[in-house]
């Protein structure tokens, strides 16, 4: 039992540059959702999904795209990178609609 | 404007006394709240919630206190323990109760007990 795993672990773009963000998760859960962490700052929800081929936006949407094809799966699309995107995101899956179970984190950088 | 603070970056305690994590908040539409504790390099874990309809949830040494009126809400952990030192996130949601997945995280509170 894995629980949830989020890879890579860290990545560096550059402006303009396209990349997912892959997170699985291995218990079964309905709810999935991503969530970015500034510096100093607390967990900001982008997307997140009730189950498969159900997604919706969170408080910071703008730039990302997801998709939930599978239970498991549930991958974050930067659509064309921007150094405000500099953050470390976070994958969190739960049975209920509040996050229980968090990634390790992806430290992503945009130059 | 933030809807939830946790005012103090950080806080020290002695190994076996009483950890009080704080949490403001100014929406009185928030009617569900969590903590959170984080190590570094690991994502968060969820840890303890409160429902608006209590004052008070227990769960082993971790407790949550909940004041409506004062808009506050506090984290004990008795007796503090070496491993307990994280980064603790309180986070609300308003309206759907546990059913929502729209919550607002504070900025965290640094937490260091020391043997």
């Amino acid at each position: 039992n894995a629980g949830v795993t989020q890879t890579p672990k860290f990545q560096v773009l550059k402006t303009g540059q396209s990349m997912t963000l892959q997170c699985a998760q291995d218990m079964n859960h309905e709810y999935m959702s991503w969530y970015r962490q500034d510096p100093g700052m607390g967990l900001r929800l982008i997307h997140y999904s009730v189950g498969a081929g159900i997604t919706d936006q969170g408080e910071v949407p703008n730039g990302y795209n997801v998709s939930r094809s599978t239970t498991e799966d549930f991958p974050l699309r930067l659509l064309s990178a921007a150094p405000s995107q500099t953050s470390v995101y976070f994958c969190a899956s739960s049975r209920q609609a509040f996050p229980q179970y968090f990634g390790p984190g992806t430290r992503l950088t945009v130059l | 404007d933030q809807q939830v603070k946790q005012n103090s970056p950080s806080l020290s305690v002695q190994e076996g006394r009483i950890s009080i994590l704080n949490c403001d908040y100014t929406n009185s539409m928030f009617d569900y709240f969590l903590w959170y504790k984080k190590y570094p390099a690991e994502g968060p874990t969820f840890l303890i919630s409160i429902s608006s309809i209590k004052d008070k949830n227990e769960d082993g040494r971790f407790t949550v206190f909940l004041n409506k009126s004062a808009k506050h809400l506090s984290l004990h952990i008795v007796p503090s323990q070496p491993g307990d030192s994280a980064v603790y996130f309180c986070a609300a949601s308003a309206g759907s109760g546990a059913g929502s997945y729209q919550l607002t995280f504070g900025k965290g509170t640094k937490l260091s007990v020391i043997p």
